[in-house]
Parts: structure tokens; sequence; C-alpha cells
């Protein structure tokens, strides 16, 4: 079964600073995405980043990138210039890459809460 | 295009109760599962469906039903509620694919419910 660990319940950052995230993961398979999903203190789960196994270049969506390292199986996400409305938990979640209803699972971490000061 | 709407936001519970969380999309999405919240805790699936007519149990179904009459809609069902049930409670949607689009999945607000 695949796992997701996400090894700090808490960080900080100072806004306009830079903080990372990190997310290990434990699968046999070759093909999956990863994603991190932010959840806000409105519980909305919004997803803010993903990645696809097979794609070597790491994906980024403006002030968010990833550091994929897939022998490592590591999944670390990357904030640049902080700001007060990135504070949120954050959720490393993993999914095959397969079709079928059982692939379509997400596998989540038990998510990074993030501070942002000011 | 409202996306995916969960209904109600809130709701306590006397244990044994039984209540119907509401779930429903307009994507045309074929995939819907349910997800559980509880802290320290990540999200966990309780239920999924492929399509109208089939559904399948994920890693903690006990204690709840879904059934699957139109691709719209998704309700999960508490049969007898217990205090182990307080949890925040999350339905997702997304295409049926291994690849894209179907790789995403898209989360509605949540049900927050206590059982007391």
């Amino acid at each position: 079964a695949q796992t997701v660990t996400q090894s700090q319940p808490e960080m900080s950052v100072q806004e306009a600073e830079t903080v990372t995230l990190s997310c290990t993961y434990d699968t046999s398979e070759s093909d999956y995405y990863l994603f991190w999903y932010k959840q806000p203190p409105s519980r909305q789960m919004i997803l803010v980043i993903r990645q696809e196994a097979y794609k070597q270049q790491n994906a980024t969506e403006n002030r968010f990138s990833v550091n994929f390292q897939k022998a490592a199986k590591s999944f670390s996400l990357k904030i640049s210039d902080s700001q007060l409305g990135d504070a949120a938990m954050y959720f490393c979640a993993y999914r095959r890459a397969y079709s079928g209803g059982s692939n379509y699972k997400l596998t989540f971490g038990k998510g990074t809460l993030l501070t942002v000061n000011p | 295009n409202a996306g995916v709407t969960q209904t109600p936001k809130f709701q306590v519970l006397k244990t044994g109760q039984s209540m119907t969380l509401q779930c429903a999309q307009d994507m045309n999405h074929e995939y819907m599962s349910w997800y559980r919240q509880d802290p320290g805790m990540g999200l966990r699936l309780i239920h999924y469906s492929v399509g109208a007519g089939i559904t399948d149990q994920g890693e903690v179904p006990n204690g709840y039903n879904v059934s699957r009459s139109t691709t719209e809609d998704f309700p999960l069902r508490l049969l007898s509620a217990a205090p182990s049930q307080t949890s925040v409670y999350f339905c997702a949607s997304s295409y049926s694919s291994g690849g894209p689009p179907g790789e995403t999945q898209y989360f509605g607000p949540g049900t927050r419910l206590l059982v007391l």
C-alpha cells in the first residue's frame, strides 16, 4: 500500500521569505501523480500544484514550485515570497496513474500547518 | 459552474440518529468519492463511485452507505450515528481516467458533523 509522510507538523515563515514543505512517499508503482493541496481556515481543499511521475521537469505555478526526486521518493513544495494568505494546512497526496476505480484514490499525508508572520 | 456542492455545512446529531450528507457536481464527472478528515489523520477514503449504479468501499467504510442513481449526485448515509463519526466530510469528483483530464479531483466545501 502506498503511504505519504509529511514530517513537519508545523512550519512558520516571515512574510516575503521562502519556505519549503517536505513530503516523502512510498510506492512500488512507476507511474503516478503527486499533489499539494492547501486547506485554509475555511476548510476548502484547494489544489496548489500537481506533478506526474513520468515528467522529469519540476512543476511550477506562480510562487509555488516543487522539487520532485523520484528515486528518493521525495516531493517538496517551495513557496516563494510568502504572503499572509498562504497561511493554511498543506497536504501532500498521491494517486496512481492507471484507470479503474480503486486507482483513483488519493492517499494523503497528515498535513503541515504553515504560519506566515507579518 | 457550481463545481462540487455539499449540504449541510454543519450538523449536530445524537448517537443512534441517521442522516444523509448530500453531494452534487455539475461537471459531468464519472468518479465521485467521500473522504473524512480527522485531526492529525489527513483525509481517508470512505466510499467511491465510478458511475451511476456503481459504488465500492474505500479504507474506512464501516457505518456508512452510499448509492449513485445519477451522474450528478452521490449521497452519504450514516445509518446509526456514533461519536466516532464526528469528523469533517469531503466529497470529491473527477473524470474517470488514469491520466488527464481525470488525474485531478475537485473537492466540495465540506460538511462538519458532530455526534453527541
